[in-house]
């Protein structure tokens, strides 16, 4: 099916640890961004992408990098995660910005 | 700065009521206007849009009209299903900030049987 794909689903870090979040579409969709979703807190924009090779900070993107090597793929880093990180990430897409985003089903990250 | 504001929730209804879920907005450009919804353990999903004034976006049988007037985007359905249970999001998208969409911080709606 068309869409955007995030991998992994779950994962369980210890503090410190490092690891990254795969993005993936497959709709030619020139923007990609990431979201963490906490309770309470809404949906905020971490870092956001508006084409290959290019990315731009969000409203929270202490702690984390990415790169947007190809069009298609997203990529979210945590170099040394604490446990302020534990989050659902949500990656998402879209043709611009009139015409909604595609988003992914979420990584469910918790970091002890 | 751009901003959405939703009423909060939970809301709990019965099936067959009607459901309505405001939304009110600032914005310095003209925004297209959004309603994603979240069912437990996925992502968004986008609902319905409008992109000008006086537009209405309807999907699945919720609407939504764009008012200018009273910059608002108040989402409706006449009667709710017990599968309608699911958190609601309004959003913007402002071609003046660079066309990152601003999200609510969302409406959690119960529906009973």
């Amino acid at each position: 099916n068309a869409g955007v794909t995030q991998t992994p689903k779950f994962r369980v870090l210890k503090t410190g640890q490092s690891m990254t979040l795969l993005c993936a579409q497959d709709m030619n969709h020139e923007y990609m961004y990431w979201y963490r979703q906490d309770p309470g807190m809404g949906l905020r924009l971490i870092h956001y992408s508006v084409g290959e090779g290019t990315t731009a900070k969000g409203e929270v993107p202490d702690g984390y990098n990415v790169s947007r090597l190809k069009k298609q793929n997203f990529l979210l880093g945590l170099e040394s995660a604490a446990p302020s990180q534990t989050s659902v990430y949500f990656c998402a897409s879209s043709a611009a910005g009139t015409y909604g985003y595609t988003f992914g089903s979420g990584t469910r990250l918790t970091v002890v | 700065g751009d901003s959405v504001t939703q009423m909060e929730g939970p809301v709990t209804l019965s099936e067959e009521a009607f459901l309505t879920i405001n939304c009110t907005y600032t914005a310095t450009g003209y925004p297209s206007l959004f309603w994603y919804v979240q069912y437990p353990g996925e992502g968004l999903q986008l609902l319905l849009k409008a992109t000008k004034a006086d537009d209405k976006g309807s999907n699945k049988g919720f609407e939504a009209t764009y008012r200018k007037e009273t910059t608002s985007f108040h989402l409706e359905k006449g009667s709710v299903q017990v599968s309608d249970s699911a958190v609601y999001f309004c959003a913007l998208s402002d071609p003046s900030g660079g066309f990152k969409t601003i999200f609510g911080a969302g409406t959690r709606l119960f529906v009973k049987a």
